[in-house]
């Protein structure tokens, strides 16, 4: 198994501006993943950090607005660019495989 | 497009019974299925991962099926205890070939002393 600490667990943003979220896992994971979730939601895939290459992004999310970064096989972030209150959200990394993630506390983001 | 539903109502029990849950989905075929457990403000914790040509599965006092016909997965925790209470997700490998498992929203489960 894996421990993942998030950094921070909550922001509160000025539409606008940036915030990045750090994810840092106890042990070398094969994958890592971003979430967003929305309360009573289901998880909503953002994308897959690759080690020491472009993230790969699913459908509807793009580089410019949610760059991330992975150096090691142990840490990554991810950054909301030019925040609007439709990017208060619960932001979530996750290690490990497609077969088993282990998931980190999350960060509760709120724009105003 | 494909889809899982999993019922958005709470599910109450009284603790000591077996709780039930179900997850459903259309045009998939997945190739496995899991199941994860969220508390209120964390991320959710990996419980059990179902093969296509797995019935069952067990974990002490859980109990998964996958049927593969019926397209439909059920969680069963059995002499349920209150500390079970949490939402209970169910992922089904992606669409389309893609490993990365897709997330239903989740039933919440409240087990009353």
């Amino acid at each position: 198994s894996a421990v993942i600490s998030q950094k921070p667990s909550r922001d509160i943003c000025q539409r606008g501006t940036s915030l990045t979220i750090q994810c840092q896992v106890d042990s070398q994971v094969t994958m890592m993943f971003w979430y967003r979730q929305q309360p009573g939601q289901s998880l909503t895939l953002i994308a897959t950090a690759n080690q020491g290459s472009e993230a790969t992004y699913e459908s509807g999310f793009v580089i410019d607005k949610f760059p991330i970064s992975r150096p090691n096989l142990t840490f990554s972030t991810l950054t909301v660019s030019n925040m609007s209150p439709e990017d208060s959200s619960i932001y979530l990394c996750s290690g490990g495989t497609a077969y088993e993630q282990y998931f980190g506390p999350g960060t509760r983001l709120t724009v105003t | 497009s494909q889809k899982i539903e999993q019922n958005s109502e709470a599910l109450n029990i009284q603790e000591g019974k077996t709780a039930t849950l179900t997850c459903n989905y259309t045009n998939y075929s997945p190739a496995y299925l899991q199941w994860y457990r969220q508390d209120p403000g964390r991320g959710p914790v990996f419980l059990l991962l179902i093969r296509e040509n797995e019935k069952e599965k067990r974990k002490e006092r859980l109990k998964v099926t996958f049927d593969t016909t019926l397209k439909q997965s059920l969680f069963h925790i059995t002499a349920s205890q209150p500390a079970d209470s949490a939402t209970y997700l169910c992922a089904l490998d992606g669409s389309g070939g893609s490993y990365i498992p897709t997330f239903g929203r989740g039933t919440s489960l409240i087990v009353h002393p």
